[in-house]
């Protein structure tokens, strides 16, 4: 594709439920970003991967949250047992060349989560 | 102290002025640095990238890095209302590689 797709782009859950986003990078790209982003907030780096593995997990709220990628390609970002401060943008990036001379990251149009 | 530091603004200025945007960064190993703008309901855009000290120029808009320093900057000259947005400064992590943002500085560009 020509470039970052997320799905879905608007998701409304119910409290203590799971939900899975998806993001498609652009084809060729190694690495792959998680960032969140609440209202009128900066961006919050969650995790961060190269290839299939992630160097950088760091940024994962708490064990609920987790994600996966495979064949270096599409990645999964699940929440497990939502809650309302989970409420937020779920953006997703990817980029050509890995670090440490990262080329730009390319953004994904998000998902908007909403907890109810 | 945060990794990457912006001030928050809003940084106002007249149309046909320079904007000047500042960004400090903590890794004092970091390799790359970027300059992204965002819209409000959108998602961060590419401006400019830069690795080397000095200037780096494209079109209105100019990237500083002074590694020493470890200091980042964006100016925009001849600003326009729709430079209106928030500008976002990123530096990689020398340790993992991660691109790790700024919260943004809000700029508005008054007609």
């Amino acid at each position: 594709g020509a470039g970052v797709s997320q799905s879905p782009s608007n998701k409304v859950t119910e409290k203590g439920k799971d939900v899975e986003l998806r993001c498609d990078p652009i084809s060729g790209h190694t690495a792959l970003y998680w960032y969140r982003q609440s209202l009128g907030q900066g961006l919050e780096f969650l995790i961060y991967f190269q290839g299939n593995s992630a160097p950088d997990k760091s940024g994962l709220p708490s064990d609920r949250f987790s994600a996966e990628r495979t064949g270096g390609s599409v990645s999964t970002l699940t929440i497990q047992r939502t809650q309302q401060e989970d409420s937020a943008v779920y953006l997703c990036a990817s980029s050509l060349v890995p670090a440490p001379y990262n080329s730009p990251l390319h953004f994904g149009n998000g998902t908007r989560l909403t907890v109810t | 102290q945060k990794e990457v530091e912006q001030n928050s603004g809003p940084l106002s200025v007249p149309e046909g002025a320079i904007a000047s945007l500042n960004c400090t960064y903590s890794d004092r190993g970091s390799q790359s640095f970027f300059w992204y703008r965002q819209y409000s309901g959108k998602s961060p855009e590419l401006i400019m990238f830069i690795y080397s000290n000095g200037d780096k120029e494209d079109g209105r808009f100019t990237a500083q890095l002074n590694k020493a320093s470890q200091y980042v900057s964006l100016l925009i000259r001849d600003s326009q209302p729709s430079d209106s947005a928030t500008y976002l400064c990123a530096g990689s992590s020398s340790n993992t590689g991660k691109l790790i943002f700024g919260q943004g500085t809000t700029l508005q560009v008054k007609p």
